[in-house]
């Protein structure tokens, strides 16, 4: 079964610095996607980025990118420049490929995020 | 749109009373999840569905718990009878389409459930 750990239960930040959120996973498959959610404290998930492992380019969004290591089954998100806003849980989930697979995201267990002013 | 619709938002009950939590999904999303999470076990998919129809609910933790999608605006989680070990915080997602490149899911807010 595909498992999703995230080591860093908690994590810290100055404002406007940069931070990497850790992730590793496990699986046998060579096709997939992982994602971030992040979670404020008004509870409801959002998706932060999303990655598909067939391509070899990392994602990017604004100042949100990752670093996808296929070889080692990490996948780091980097917040840049990051802001009080992003103070929140944040979730690494994977997903296998649609092709008669279940459309189960596997999250992790979290990190939460602190932002210091 | 108003995006996934959950209510109650917080239900506090007694061991051993039914638990009913409601679910309206995004309008013309064809996918619902119920996830639920909890500080031990973190984010499980309980069960989903797709066209109304129940797809995977090998999540489901046992009988005391069951869910419909009568159509395709509303579904329901019940849990009879509520045990403490069921509190947690319960959501409901939809998505259109399969999960992946171009589709992604959306969440509720959840609905708090505790079990005294």
């Amino acid at each position: 079964a595909q498992t999703v750990t995230q080591s860093q239960p908690e994590m810290s930040v100055q404002e406007a610095e940069t931070v990497t959120l850790s992730c590793t996973y496990d699986t046998s498959e060579s096709d997939y996607y992982l994602f971030w959610y992040k979670q404020p404290p008004s509870r409801q998930m959002i998706l932060v980025i999303r990655q598909e492992a067939y391509k070899q380019q990392n994602a990017t969004e604004n100042r949100f990118s990752v670093n996808f290591q296929k070889a080692a089954k990490s996948f780091s998100l980097k917040i840049s420049d990051s802001q009080l806003g992003d103070a929140a849980m944040y979730f690494c989930a994977y997903r296998k490929p649609p092709q008669g697979g279940s459309e189960k995201l596997v999250f992790g267990k979290g990190t939460k995020l602190t932002v210091n002013p | 749109d108003a995006g996934v619709i959950q209510s109650p938002r917080h239900e506090v009950t007694e061991m051993g009373q039914e638990v009913t939590l409601r679910c309206k999904p995004i309008s013309g999303h064809d996918y619902l999840f119920w996830y639920r999470q909890t500080m031990m076990r973190g984010l499980e998919l309980l069960i989903y569905f797709n066209n109304n129809v129940p797809i995977d609910d090998s999540g489901m933790p046992e009988d005391r718990f069951s869910a419909k999608m009568p159509n395709a605006s509303f579904s329901t989680l019940k849990i009879q009878p509520s045990e403490p070990r069921d509190s947690a915080v319960y959501f409901c997602a939809s998505s259109f389409g399969v999960l992946g490149a171009n589709e992604k899911l959306f969440f509720g807010s959840g609905t708090q459930l505790s079990v005294l």
